[in-house]
């Protein structure tokens, strides 16, 4: 069966200090993957998703990068931390319609 | 373009009692619709999820939703609440564009009082 991967599951991390979040997927091949975010109260916002290796497509400007350099690895970065990237990361992955996710990394930028 | 409505923030049940959580969407095909269930500080879990075919669609933990097309809408529904089901509910549509994009509601918080 499938599972999917996030760590670490809590980062408090400075203003201006780099990021990296990490999520694998086990037991499948070639799946979409995709970073959402989710602030405090609110609902998912899709920030990338990728349909293969080095295959990156952003869906809101901001101050964030994806990475896809293995088939199941997809990581989030930033060179950067602002104080509003605080917040909940999900991955998830799917080979149709239908997405399943990770356990969020929740990230704390003070 | 697709889009998501949950038209209730927050609901209160008691336990025992049934529940009902409304979801609108706009899209111009026929849609995938899912509803997703996530607890304080976990990831998503999909609870069901509609294609085609019956529009009547049975997930776990003894939730159902009814998919009307004159109404747009995808309700979740569940006979009998329980404590466990406090949570917050996300209703989402799908649409083949590329990898496959979901958009999801802003979500409902579920309470359940004794």
């Amino acid at each position: 069966s499938q599972t999917i991967h996030q760590w670490p599951a809590t980062l408090v991390q400075p203003v201006g200090s780099p990021l990296s979040l990490e999520c694998t997927v086990e037991g499948t091949s070639n799946p979409n993957l995709y970073w959402y975010r989710q602030a405090a109260g609110r609902g998912l916002q899709l920030l990338f998703y990728s349909v293969g290796i080095g295959q990156i497509s952003s869906e809101v400007p901001q101050n964030l990068s994806a990475s896809r350099p293995q088939d199941r690895q997809f990581i989030l970065s930033s060179k950067k931390l602002l104080l509003s990237d605080s917040g909940f990361y999900l991955c998830a992955w799917s080979l149709s319609e239908t997405q399943y996710f990770g356990p969020g990394t929740r990230l704390l930028v003070l | 373009a697709q889009s998501v409505t949950q038209p209730d923030i927050h609901i209160t049940v008691s336990e025992g009692a049934s529940l009902e959580l409304r979801c609108n969407y706009s899209y111009g095909a026929t849609p995938y619709l899912f509803w997703y269930v996530q607890s304080p500080g976990q990831g998503l879990q999909l609870l069901l999820k509609y294609f085609s075919g019956d529009t009547l669609v049975q997930g776990i933990k003894g939730f159902e939703a009814e998919f009307k097309r004159s109404q747009s809408s995808f309700n979740l529904r569940k006979p009998s609440v329980h404590w466990s089901d406090a949570a917050e509910y996300f209703c989402a549509v799908g649409a083949k564009t590329g990898g496959f994009k979901t958009i999801f509601g802003a979500g409902t918080r579920l309470f359940v009082k004794a």
